[in-house]
């Protein structure tokens, strides 16, 4: 089975602080993404990949960057964390296989609930 | 890409079909319908997908529209498990895989 892994469920910072959310996959996946998820506004793309070193913006990238170094990991970096970031964040992986093909399932991970102070 | 359009909430007595609508009026037709669900404090997890073409698999059934504007997913037997969000989106076949998924429906099966 695949698994897409976080490092921390929760996780509490301070403003100001520069936050390192990480994520690995450990099915050789080259897309990854980062959602944040918010009551009321349902998932939202903040950036995703589709290659090491590659990245692409989302809907909703400003605040936020991100690394991907190695295959299997993609971080998601607040240079300086604010209270409006307060929000579960999930990362996500997929094959690139062809679109209308199972092989196009995202898999999630377990999320990261963060709060701002 | 195009967007979707889903009732916030629903309810659906347990045993009985849940059917859950979803249009998506602008899609092209190099787009796929896809379903993805979300049980509370997990993360998505997909369901079916659909082209043009209705749809089963062991979860569920997936019914498209002849003008691919509407899908509707269908649960035959929902059971309180089935309890969750349930997210429509669609995906373009070229390029990659950026996808919006909006804020889903919300599934309450009712003892």
């Amino acid at each position: 089975d695949v698994k897409v892994t976080q490092s921390s469920r929760y996780l509490v910072k301070r403003t100001g602080e520069k936050v390192f959310l990480e994520c690995v996959q450990d099915m050789d996946h080259e897309n990854m993404f980062w959602y944040r998820q918010d009551p009321g506004l349902g998932l939202r793309l903040i950036y995703f990949s589709y290659d090491v070193k590659m990245k692409e913006k989302g809907d909703i990238p400003e605040g936020y960057s991100v690394s991907r170094e190695k295959k299997e990991r993609f971080s998601l970096i607040l240079e300086s964390a604010s209270t409006n970031q307060t929000s579960m964040y999930l990362c996500a992986s997929s094959l690139q296989g062809r679109v209308g093909t199972r092989t196009n399932e995202q898999f999630f991970g377990p999320g990261t609930r963060l709060t701002v102070l | 890409d195009a967007k979707t359009t889903q009732p916030p909430s629903m309810d659906c007595a347990e045993g009985r079909a849940a059917n859950l609508p979803c249009n998506h009026s602008t899609i092209s037709g190099n787009e796929y319908v896809y379903w993805y669900r979300q049980i509370h404090s997990q993360g998505p997890q997909y369901i079916i997908h659909g082209l043009k073409n209705n749809e089963t698999n062991e979860m569920a059934s997936l019914i498209i529209t002849e003008d691919r504007k509407s899908s509707t997913l269908i649960l035959p037997h929902a059971t309180l498990r089935d309890t969750a969000v349930y997210y429509c989106i669609v995906v373009y076949s070229g390029g990659y895989q950026k996808v919006t998924f909006g804020t889903g429906t919300k599934l309450q099966v009712i003892p």
